[in-house]
């Protein structure tokens, strides 16, 4: 069964700086996607970033990027530049048939300023 | 304009209450989603529907019946609502049911069984 593991509940970081949050998927396809979705405390679900495992090259959108590693079924996100509007829930997120989405726990990120 | 949008936002109510929450998205897309926040912030999927027709039907309750009058609209019927039922319901969208595609989530309605 494919699951997704953030194991990371919490994690702070100080404003300007890089925080890199954690994830790992178990999944038998060789094909597949990886999205990174943040829940700031209005509760709104935004899409941070997504990866498509065929593609090499690690995603990138401005501030945030991510290292994913297939081999380790790893998919890292990294926030530089922290910002106080960065502070949010972070879920990692696979898409199984039917694009039903299975979501990690979740890790929540604090920003000091 | 809204992508997606959910009313109401809030809903408290009493246990053995039937209630309703409605969705819409103006994205044109073809697949719409609930899925489920529990207390503990894990989100789950409940119902897929594509063109109005029901394509992800997750372990739920059969109090939770879900009605697609069209591919816009997505509306969450729950009957006798029982405490555990306590939860955001998030609404989302995509442009088809292919997992390539990102999901567009609504506000979330936070239902409160009293």
């Amino acid at each position: 069964a494919q699951t997704v593991t953030q194991s990371q509940p919490e994690m702070s970081v100080q404003e300007a700086e890089t925080v890199t949050l954690s994830c790992t998927y178990d999944t038998s396809e060789s094909d597949y996607y990886l999205f990174w979705y943040k829940q700031p405390p209005s509760r709104q679900m935004i899409l941070v970033i997504r990866q498509e495992a065929y593609k090499q090259q690690n995603a990138t959108e401005n501030r945030f990027s991510v290292n994913f590693q297939k081999a380790a079924k790893s998919f890292s996100l990294k926030i530089s530049d922290s910002q106080l509007g960065d502070a949010a829930m972070y879920f990692c997120a696979y898409p199984l048939r039917g694009n039903k989405l299975v979501f990690g726990a979740g890790t929540i990120l604090r920003v000091k300023s | 304009d809204t992508a997606v949008s959910q009313t109401p936002k809030y809903l408290v109510t009493q246990m053995g209450n039937d209630k309703s929450i409605k969705c819409e998205q103006n994205l044109g897309h073809d697949t719409m989603y609930w899925y489920k926040q529990d207390s503990k912030k894990f989100l789950k999927i409940m119902f897929s529907y594509n063109n109005k027709e029901l394509i992800i039907n997750e372990t739920v309750p059969n109090r939770f019946s879900p009605k697609s009058p069209d591919k816009a609209h997505l509306n969450l019927h729950i009957n006798s609502l029982e405490l555990g039922d306590s939860a955001v319901y998030f609404c989302a969208s995509s442009q088809t049911w292919d997992i390539s595609y990102e999901q567009y989530f609504g506000p979330g309605t936070r239902l409160t069984v009293t």
